[in-house]
């Protein structure tokens, strides 16, 4: 693989139910990201991690968690969805650094019922 | 108000056009300023980075930052169909070490042949 990969590519969810998007980046990318991006309001962040073991909170965190348990995986978790959590969801990357692009994954989209 | 403001369309255009896609802010500091493009169901690449006022050219496409009036542009010249997608402006900063990375609502751009 070269990038950033995610899983599913698009996902239907009973309200209610449990769901982690899967997000995997082979570029030993210290930051990893989650975004949101819904119509009009562009990309939002949910979560970040600066490092492996780290977290934090972005813009629009409630209703989801993540974890970053090693270098490459950054997992997005949504603990009982709701319809509002209806939207496309981007995984995004960073070599730590003064500048440095970020790179996006291709996106999951999910539709919450 | 928010940090970044774009104005979304959605903008058409006949075929090598010269288009121009602007953003304000309001947040100083702000030190890099980038563009990227999506592609319809895909994830924003990098178009464009600049850090300093002025300008910036890169074949077809010029980005301009003025600081002064916290005003950032991007231009295409003789625009191609190929370059119909959404154009997302995107700002940083450096807060305690960490990127923060502030995103326009994105302008969806279709190139007439």
């Amino acid at each position: 693989i070269a990038g950033i990969t995610q899983a599913p590519t698009s996902q239907i969810l009973a309200a209610g139910r449990r769901m982690t998007l899967r997000c995997t980046q082979d570029m030993r990318h210290n930051a990893m990201y989650w975004y949101r991006q819904d119509l009009g309001l562009g990309l939002r962040l949910i979560h970040y991690s600066n490092t492996a073991g780290t977290t934090g909170k972005g813009e629009v965190p409630d209703g989801y968690s993540v974890s970053r348990a090693n270098t490459d995986d950054f997992p997005l978790t949504l603990a009982s969805a709701v319809p509002s959590q209806t939207s496309v969801y981007f995984c995004a990357s960073r070599l730590d650094g003064t500048y440095n692009e970020q790179f996006f994954g291709p996106g999951t989209r999910l539709t919450v019922l | 108000q928010k940090e970044v403001e774009q104005d979304p369309g959605p903008l058409s255009v006949p075929e090598g056009a010269i288009v121009s896609l602007n953003c304000t802010y309001s947040n100083s500091a702000f030190q890099y300023f980038m563009w990227y493009r999506q592609y319809s169901r895909k994830g924003p690449e990098l178009l464009m980075y600049t850090y300093s006022s002025g300008n910036k050219e890169d074949g077809r496409f010029t980005a301009q930052v003025d600081k002064s009036s916290k005003y950032i542009s991007l231009f295409i010249r003789d625009s191609q169909p190929s370059d119909s997608a959404t154009y997302l402006c995107a700002m940083s900063a450096l807060l305690l070490g960490a990127q923060k990375l502030v995103f326009g609502q994105g302008t969806r751009l279709t190139i007439n042949p």
